[in-house]
């Protein structure tokens, strides 16, 4: 199957720093990249939908400029959590779609843990 | 709108036992439908999917499921558990039209084996 890889899979910041979480899908061409947040023993969140070439998509209640989402190509997305703090810490997971229609599978990275003091 | 409704966030079964996971959906327009499992501190992988095609859809480790339009369900099951079969199951659905897709995930199923 496709295979996306998520860097770095542990981060630990300072509060009030910021923090980059990259996805990258190594096999394929990705024009949609999904960004979620998944806090302990709970489902994921849908935080943003990432468009190559265009702003992303944010899901009502995400801030977008505590979230800062890139697509600058076909095969890398990033997560910037901006002036990071203790609530931010979480476990967040990319995934993308070789195909951008309906039946379209999710392919996952192996998600982000982040920790912030 | 899309949803997905998974019946219980636990499910403890023995080894070798049935595995019945629980998935209810309610969608308007027939549904595309996910079952992914997670492994602690790791991403999704994909079981299996339905896409309109066959009502039982087998999917990888053993596990199946079927579609049924009647009950709005599409439960999870494999015949024998293993040991390697513990982890969090999640239920999805496509949501969302030409102008853009997204899956809409359950709340999770964690499945306990015990030896």
């Amino acid at each position: 199957g496709a295979v996306v890889s998520q860097h770095p899979s542990r981060v630990i910041c300072k509060s009030g720093t910021s923090v980059k979480i990259e996805c990258r899908s190594l096999d394929f061409q990705a024009t949609t990249m999904f960004w979620y947040r998944q806090f302990p023993k709970q489902s994921l969140m849908l935080m943003a939908t990432s468009n190559e070439g265009s702003k992303a998509t944010y899901e009502q209640g995400v801030e977008k400029d505590k979230f800062l989402i890139n697509h600058a190509s076909l095969t890398l997305s990033t997560l910037t959590v901006t002036s990071a703090h203790p609530e931010d810490s979480s476990f967040y997971i990319c995934s993308a779609t070789p195909g951008g229609g309906r039946g379209g599978e999710l392919f996952f990275g192996e998600g982000s843990r982040l920790t912030v003091l | 709108a899309q949803s997905v409704t998974q019946l219980g966030s636990h499910v403890s079964v023995s080894e070798g036992a049935l595995v019945l996971l629980r998935c209810n959906y309610s969608s308007s327009v027939p549904p595309y439908l996910f079952w992914y499992v997670q492994y602690p501190n790791q991403g999704l992988q994909l079981l299996l999917k339905y896409t309109s095609a066959a009502t039982l859809v087998k999917g990888i480790n053993g596990f199946e499921a079927e579609f049924k339009k009647s009950e709005t369900s599409f439960h999870l099951t494999k015949p024998s558990a293993h040991m390697s079969d513990a982890a969090e199951y999640f239920c999805a659905v496509i949501a969302g039209n030409t102008g853009g897709f997204k899956t809409i995930f359950g709340a999770g199923t964690r499945l306990f084996v015990k030896a």
